[in-house]
């Protein structure tokens, strides 16, 4: 089991550039999460998916944020335009609910820089 | 909504010592779970809890599910210099569909050896 993946590990752009963070989840899992990681926010849920359909993205801080989960192997998190307080770590985490209660596996994550 | 105290924030502490720390809600859950995170890398479940009271260990870590079900706590004895890391607290509730983990913020543990 590879774990779940995440690219890029690290991207830095230009304020204003669109960026997309791209997630393969763990084969099997059928619960999909975005986290945005910061010192000043800790761990932050932005939005989740249940068998590739959004059910929560109340955490997505503005319209400048979007994600979707075109297949169950798939997800991709876009910021357009992107702004320099939008530099943190992102991660991706896949679950089964029925598979174990509770505990998410996390992907080693994205570090954006936003200059 | 929900937040979770995580204490302490950090802890310096010499290799070989036992270490604690805590997390405390101001609502109920029906899941704790502790993580720990590398440099670099994302959480890493350590310990899942289910059962207010529960007292579950890993190795050299011991947890507690507290009885309020509003609180837990994790123990690692005789800690070494892999032990550094953050560790994160985390709550569940569990409905008609899958709960959001509630993290706290961290407790960021330096060994020294």
């Amino acid at each position: 089991d590879a774990g779940v993946i995440q690219s890029p590990r690290h991207e830095v752009t230009e304020m204003g550039q669109e960026v997309t963070l791209r997630c393969k989840p763990i084969s099997g899992h059928d619960y999909l999460f975005w986290y945005r990681q910061t010192m000043m926010r800790g761990l932050e849920l932005l939005i989740y998916f249940n068998n590739n359909v959004p059910i929560d993205d109340s955490g997505m801080p503005e319209d400048r944020f979007s994600a979707k989960m075109p297949n169950a192997s798939f997800s991709t998190l876009k910021i357009q335009p992107s702004e320099p307080r939008d530099s943190a770590v992102y991660f991706c985490a896949s679950s089964s609910y029925r598979g174990s209660l509770g505990g998410y596996t996390f992907g080693s994550g994205t570090r954006l820089t936003v200059v | 909504g929900q937040q979770l105290n995580q204490s302490p924030q950090s802890m310096f502490i010499q290799e070989g010592e036992d270490v604690s720390m805590n997390c405390t809600s101001s609502s109920i859950f029906n899941t704790w779970l502790w993580y720990k995170q590398d440099p670099g890398e994302g959480p890493v479940l350590l310990i899942a809890l289910y059962k207010a009271g529960e007292l579950t260990s890993n190795g050299r870590l011991t947890a507690q599910f507290g009885i309020t079900r509003k609180d837990s706590f994790l123990n690692i004895s005789a800690s070494i210099p892999s032990d550094v890391g953050i560790y994160f607290c985390a709550g569940q509730n569990y409905g008609g569909s899958q709960g959001n983990l509630i993290f706290g913020k961290g407790t960021k543990l330096s060994v020294k050896p």
